[in-house]
């Protein structure tokens, strides 16, 4: 696609339910990184997937959080159980190889509310 | 400490202001600098990046990383309403994948 793409734009929810979070990185772009921005805080890295290498899950708070990435394009983020503290917009970003040491092209991100 | 500091400002200029923007950071070893403005309910975009030390400008805008000091700068000349925007500072070490860390960003806001 033309740009990454992220749905819902919007998400409320209840404490406890599970949410999805889906990316969809620009197409040929074999690097996607999730962050986390709440407010008032800066990118706070979440997981990075690179081709079919094993995905850096360093920066998952908890082990409620996890990421998939099918076929080397759409990747999705599970929150388990989510708490207030989960209310936060998720950014995707993707890159291609090679290129990623001059930044990557961010989605518009997912707010989520957990109320 | 954290890694990255940024004042959150926010910063508010007239139109045509210039604008000077700063983040230091404590880790030595990061090498690879980046500017991204952020506008409300967007996500970032990429503005300038710079390697190492010294100065790149492009148009109204100016980067400069002194890594001696561990400080870096964004400078916006003649600033147009339409920069009114949160601006975030990104750097990491050297090597491909590993993720930048982030400033928490500096609202600015340029009035007409």
């Amino acid at each position: 696609g033309a740009g990454v793409s992220q749905s819902p734009s919007n998400k409320v929810t209840e404490k406890g339910k599970d949410v999805e979070l889906r990316c969809d990185p620009i197409s040929g772009h074999t690097a996607l990184y999730w962050y986390r921005q709440s407010l008032g805080q800066g990118l706070e890295f979440l997981i990075y997937f690179q081709g079919n290498s094993a995905p850096d899950k360093s920066g998952l708070p908890s082990d409620r959080f996890s990421a998939e990435r099918t076929g080397g394009s759409v990747s999705t983020l599970t929150i388990q159980r989510t708490q207030q503290e989960d209310s936060a917009v998720y950014l995707c970003a993707s890159s291609l190889v090679g290129q990623s040491n001059y930044g990557y092209t961010f989605g518009s991100g997912t707010r989520l509310t957990v109320v | 400490q954290k890694e990255v500091e940024q004042d959150p400002g926010p910063l508010s200029v007239p139109e045509g202001a210039i604008v000077s923007l700063n983040c230091t950071y404590s880790n030595s070893a990061f090498q690879y600098f980046m500017w991204y403005r952020q506008y409300s309910r967007k996500g970032p975009e990429l503005l300038m990046y710079t390697y190492s030390s010294g100065n790149k400008e492009d148009g109204r805008f100016t980067a400069q990383v002194d890594k001696s000091s561990k400080y870096i700068s964004l400078f916006i000349r003649d600033s147009q309403p339409s920069d009114s925007a949160t601006y975030l500072c990104a750097m990491r070490r050297s090597n491909y994948g590993q993720n930048f860390v982030f400033g928490p960003g500096t609202r600015l806001s340029v009035l007409p």
